[in-house]
């Protein structure tokens, strides 16, 4: 079974930092989506990014932007100029024709 | 485009009591999907329909969880007979075919179990 791993429980930011969040998959699969959720304390799920497998180029959204190295299976997540309503649990997920798992998650403080 | 709307936001119930939670995705979207999501920790698949039929549900307690999607739209999830460690949201999310695009999610139900 597919699974996503990440490894930063928590993470602490200044405001206008940039940080790096964490994300490694595991799959045999070729054809798949990654995501980037953010769940702030209102818990209703909001999509941050999305790459597709079969891109190269790497997703960026804004301040939101994606290092996907397939090889390594690797998906990290760039928020730069954080701002204080960034602070929330940020989900990596991974989907293909089967199902959508998600990682642990890494809670983000953002300092002022 | 109205999004996934589910029901009730909040439940308490005593445990071994019963419960039901219901989702209604957003229009077209074939695939739906129920999350367990514990204090603290990532969202857990239960099951995923595509259309009304179960495309997975491995990580569904047979026992005491059921779900139904009845006509390939609205689904209800249920719990019976509930014990503590039921205690979690459940999210419902849809996405417009397996695999492709993101879910869009619901806002979730809390369910504490006393």
């Amino acid at each position: 079974a597919q699974t996503v791993t990440q490894s930063q429980p928590e993470m602490s930011v200044q405001e206008a930092e940039t940080v790096t969040l964490s994300c490694t998959y595991d799959t045999s699969e070729s054809d798949y989506y990654l995501f980037w959720y953010k769940q702030p304390p209102s818990r209703q799920m909001i999509l941050v990014i999305r790459q597709e497998a079969y891109k190269q180029q790497n997703a960026t959204e804004n301040r939101f932007s994606v290092n996907f190295q397939k090889a390594a299976k690797s998906f990290s997540l760039k928020i730069s100029d954080s701002q204080l309503g960034d602070a929330a649990m940020y989900f990596c997920a991974y989907s293909d024709n089967n199902d959508m798992r998600f990682g642990a998650g890494t809670r983000l403080t953002v300092k002022p | 485009e109205a999004g996934v709307a589910q029901s009730p936001r909040y439940k308490i119930i005593e445990k071994r009591q019963s419960v039901a939670f219901w989702c209604n995705p957003i229009s077209g979207h074939a695939t739906l999907y129920w999350y367990q999501q514990i204090l603290g920790q990532g969202p857990k698949l239960l099951i995923q329909f595509q259309n009304n039929g179960v495309v997975d549900d491995s990580q569904l307690p047979k026992d005491r969880f059921s779900a139904e999607r009845l006509k390939g739209v609205d689904s209800t999830l249920k719990i019976q007979p509930a014990k503590l460690e039921d205690s979690a949201v459940y999210l419902c999310a849809s996405s417009s075919w397996t695999g492709g695009p993101e879910a869009f999610f619901g806002q979730g139900t809390r369910l504490t179990v006393v």
